[in-house]
């Protein structure tokens, strides 16, 4: 079935440390988001790409890094500069960076603070 | 101020009646308004999409519909069933980007 795979479904970070969220798709997306959701708040994109090798900050980029090397690929690191990084991130795509476009979600990735 | 406002912020009804869930929005100019629902500790999946011409969409029991010169939508879920217990979730989109609603939480007791 194609679809979109976050992993791990939890992950605990300790104080300085860098963290890797993986996010992959077989959908064939140009496009992929990843956003962060915290209780009582509506999604917030971090950073987007609409091609392979390029990708853009979206509202909330401070703390955290991104790469995309690959179409299928679009792993997010949320580095030690980000203070308050406990949430749920979900991991999304689309056919193309158009916001006609559906988006597809992952499962998400639950991060907590050890 | 949040672009996309939904109410209420939680709802509970019993198996087998009726709701409906608001979303006002400001996303200006407007291209189209989703609702996604999403299962706890899932992903929002979506549910329907409209654009400005469009005043109402059904799936299933779900029928939104959408009022654009008020910047109103809505979400009727009919005859409720335990499955439906979960978060529903407006996105209003413009030109370049997309607002999301923080959603209404939905529990259907039997």
């Amino acid at each position: 079935d194609g679809g979109i795979t976050q992993s791990p479904k939890y992950l605990f970070r300790k104080e300085g440390q860098n963290v890797t969220l993986s996010c992959e798709q077989n959908l064939n997306h140009d496009a992929m988001y990843w956003y962060r959701q915290d209780p009582g708040q509506g999604l917030r994109l971090i950073y987007y790409s609409q091609i392979v090798n390029d990708f853009q900050k979206g509202d909330i980029a401070e703390g955290y890094s991104v790469s995309r090397e690959k179409k299928e690929s679009f792993p997010l690191t949320v580095t030690s500069a980000q203070k308050n990084p406990t949430a749920f991130y979900l991991c999304a795509s689309s056919i193309t960076g158009y916001t006609n476009q559906p988006q597809h979600f992952g499962d998400g990735t639950r991060l907590s603070i050890l | 101020k949040n672009q996309v406002e939904q109410s209420p912020q939680s709802l509970i009804i019993l198996e087998g009646k009726n709701c409906t869930l608001q979303c006002n929005y400001t996303v200006s100019p407007f291209s189209n308004l989703r609702w996604y629902k999403q299962d706890t500790g899932r992903g929002p999946v979506s549910l329907t999409i409209m654009t400005f011409s469009e005043n109402t969409k059904s799936n299933g029991r779900y029928t939104a519909t959408l009022d654009a010169d008020t910047k109103q939508s809505s979400l009727h879920i009919t005859a409720s069933q335990l499955s439906d217990s979960a978060s529903y979730i407006c996105v209003v989109s413009g030109n370049n980007d997309m607002r999301f609603g923080a959603g209404t939480r939905l529990t259907v007791k039997p």
